[in-house]
């Protein structure tokens, strides 16, 4: 199957900074979804993405979808340590069955 | 009340052991699935029902067999574990077979084979 390959593979920063972490395909995608999963618990979904250009917010979490439709980014405001975990895009095809996850983003804050 | 819930939440047993992991969601959701999450964190496919339909079966070992009774349950069960089986196991269920709104996960069941 597909992965997607995110960058960076791990973050290491001090509370109070923002964090960028993005997501790349060799494919085409109509829809991107941004998940966190924290230690010892299952992926939770954070952001939808429906539409090409699309910028979406979740309090400090805003992600977008590729105008290529091939990327997505999130970004973290000011960076509290609650914010460790770790974050996976996803992306899906109207006519597909399944959603192809990214590598993964592991986030530390350090207080 | 929880929405995916599996059971159990670990599970250590010895290679050649047969084991099984439950999983219910309670989201009136048509489809269900199987992830493994490796030790690199991948989260990999491995089997979708819709409505007690077999849809997707990735290639995995035919120790692992899928079981369906109702829309809300989907078990796995697994023959002659091996070492290479440990990992963390994750349901998740969504509206329907077109996961145009993501899924929902479980909190995982770690699989221990020692």
């Amino acid at each position: 199957g597909q992965q997607l390959n995110q960058s960076p593979q791990s973050m290491f920063i001090q509370e109070g900074e923002d964090v960028s972490m993005n997501c790349t395909s060799s494919s085409i995608f109509n829809t991107w979804l941004w998940y966190k999963q924290e230690p010892g618990e299952g992926p939770v979904l954070l952001i939808a993405l429906y539409k090409a250009g699309e910028l979406t917010s979740n309090g400090r979490l805003t992600a977008q979808f590729g105008i290529t439709r091939k990327d997505s980014f999130l970004n973290i405001s000011a960076s509290i340590p609650s914010d460790v975990g770790i974050y996976f895009c996803a992306g899906g095809t109207n006519t597909g069955n399944q959603f192809y996850f990214g590598t993964g983003t592991s986030l530390t804050v350090i207080p | 009340d929880t929405a995916v819930s599996q059971t159990p939440k670990y599970l250590v047993t010895q290679m050649g052991n047969d084991k099984s992991i439950k999983c219910e969601q309670n989201l009136g959701h048509d489809t269900m699935y199987w992830y493994k999450q490796d030790s690199k964190k991948f989260l990999k496919i491995m089997f979708s029902y819709n409505n007690k339909e077999l849809i997707i079966n990735e290639t995995v070992p035919n120790r692992f067999s899928p079981k369906s009774p109702d829309k809300a349950h989907l078990n796995l069960h697994i023959n002659s574990l091996e070492l290479g089986d440990s990992a963390v196991y994750f349901c998740a269920s969504s509206q329907d077979y077109r996961p145009n709104y993501g899924y929902t996960f479980g909190s995982g069941t770690r699989l221990t084979v020692v």
